[in-house]
């Protein structure tokens, strides 16, 4: 079946431009991450939907990020007026409920957006 | 910045070693995931841990939870060529479902 997608795969942008990045969470998911992930280190958490609901979205790194998840199914992470520090592949997760109804703490990322700001 | 400390850092393996790394934190982890990435691509799950003592493998695998539920160790028996590549250790905590990573064990090929 189809896995998580992200586009675009890669976006360069001007320092001060507005960027939107998209993901395709895996059919029937109803959780879904964003994470950051600078060269050379691990993804560190932005934000979390279940559903439609932003339920945390104590990693955003500052109010030009901003994340939104309408239809309970696509996402769209958006930072305004980039800057240099923006520069990092943004990863995509999303995890199933399980039959029990208990949410899986499994997480199955996408490609992942390579951001540069220049 | 990471909260879980993996060790080592880069190794190099021969085709047919066995290999071992491990994922250390200074609080209490409920669930511990290991991923593996390749340049360019997401992350990709190989195994996750749910209790304290757990030993769960995935064919050449193996990946245990510690018993004090602040570690985790992952074993790579007979490795192969295309076992290259980042591996990253994840935990969750007892409430929320965000994960945090490690920095990573960069696994390469004795030339």
């Amino acid at each position: 079946g189809a896995g998580v997608s992200q586009s675009p795969r890669y976006k360069v942008a001007k320092r001060g431009q507005d960027v939107a990045l998209r993901c395709d969470p895996i059919s029937g998911h109803v959780s879904l991450f964003w994470y950051q992930q600078a060269l050379g280190q691990g993804p560190e958490f932005l934000t979390y939907f279940q559903n439609e609901a932003q339920l945390d979205k104590s990693g955003l790194p500052s109010d030009r990020f901003f994340a939104e998840r309408p239809e309970g199914s696509v996402s769209t992470l958006k930072i305004q007026r980039t800057q240099q520090e923006d520069s990092a592949v943004y990863l995509c997760a999303s995890s199933p409920v399980l039959f029990s109804g208990r949410e899986s703490y499994e997480q199955y990322f996408g490609p992942g957006t390579r951001l540069t700001v220049t | 910045g990471q909260q879980l400390n993996q060790s080592p850092q880069s190794m190099f393996i021969q085709e047919g070693e066995d290999v071992s790394m491990n994922c250390t934190s200074s609080s209490i982890f409920n669930t511990w995931l290991w991923y593996k990435q390749d340049p360019g691509e997401g992350p990709v799950l190989l195994i996750a841990l749910y209790k304290a003592g757990e030993l769960t493998s995935n064919g050449r695998l193996t990946a245990q939870f510690g018993i004090t539920r602040k570690d985790s160790f992952l074993n790579i028996s007979a490795s192969i060529p295309s076992d290259v590549g980042i591996y990253f250790c994840a935990g969750r905590r007892e409430y929320g479902n965000k994960l945090v990573f490690g920095a990573g064990t960069i696994l390469r090929v004795k030339s």
